[in-house]
């Protein structure tokens, strides 16, 4: 079975643009979490979605937007990047959607913004 | 509110030597579930274990064996015999079931093993 799958792997981009992540979760997995890594605040959970609807957020700006698609597939954009969103963006994975269930991870998009 | 702390930032060890790292957590809520993941250079986290809050056998994976304590709050993961391609950083996570919250994690642990 595939695992989690995420494009592209490395982007780099200037402030003030914008940027799109994808995110293809195993098949069979209605749940899809995303989440930021940098080295000062650790991992950081952004938002959740299931069957296409955001069921969580956690505590970051508007900048950050996200969608899922009826095959499950994920999006997450960040608008007017700053210098501060350069960060390695991890997406995960469950089966149902229950945070009790284990999120499998994929490889992760590292964002650097110059 | 939920924290994991992993108190050790790096460990260093020789190969083939024994080394456990420390996860200590805090929740309110009485059903819970704990998770550690490793996370080689390459970025990907890696799912190694669930357990939930019932459950406070220790399990054994091969070189892997983990020791839930619900006395001290504490599930530690110790690798037996390490080998070079342990090294990595490991997370210890949280997730409470009854108030369904995303995963908490601890701020992890550098593990290098030195051949």
């Amino acid at each position: 079975k595939a695992g989690v799958t995420q494009t592209p792997r490395y982007l780099i981009k200037t402030r003030g643009q914008q940027v799109t992540l994808s995110c293809s979760p195993i098949s069979g997995h209605r749940s899809v979490s995303w989440y930021q890594q940098t080295p000062g605040q650790g991992l950081q959970f952004l938002f959740e979605y299931f069957s296409e609807t955001q069921r969580n957020k956690g505590n970051f700006p508007g900048r950050f937007s996200g969608r899922q698609f009826s095959n499950s597939r994920s999006e997450m954009n960040v608008s007017t990047l700053e210098l501060g969103d350069s960060a390695l963006y991890l997406c995960a994975s469950s089966r149902d959607g229950t945070y009790t269930d284990t999120q499998y991870f994929g490889p992760g998009t590292r964002l650097t913004v110059l | 509110a939920q924290k994991v702390t992993q108190a050790q930032t790096e460990i260093s060890v020789v190969e083939k030597e024994d080394v456990t790292l420390d996860c200590v957590y805090e929740t309110r809520d009485t059903t819970y579930y704990l998770f550690w993941y490793k996370q080689p250079p390459s970025g990907e986290l890696v799912f190694l274990i669930r357990r939930n809050s019932f459950d406070e056998q220790n399990e054994i994976s091969g070189r892997y064996s983990w020791n839930f304590q619900k006395s001290t709050s504490s599930f530690n993961f110790t690798i037996t015999a390490s080998q070079v391609v342990d090294s990595a950083v490991y997370f210890c996570a949280l997730s409470e079931w009854k108030r369904n919250t995303p995963l908490v994690f601890g701020k992890g642990t550098r593990l290098s093993v030195i051949a």
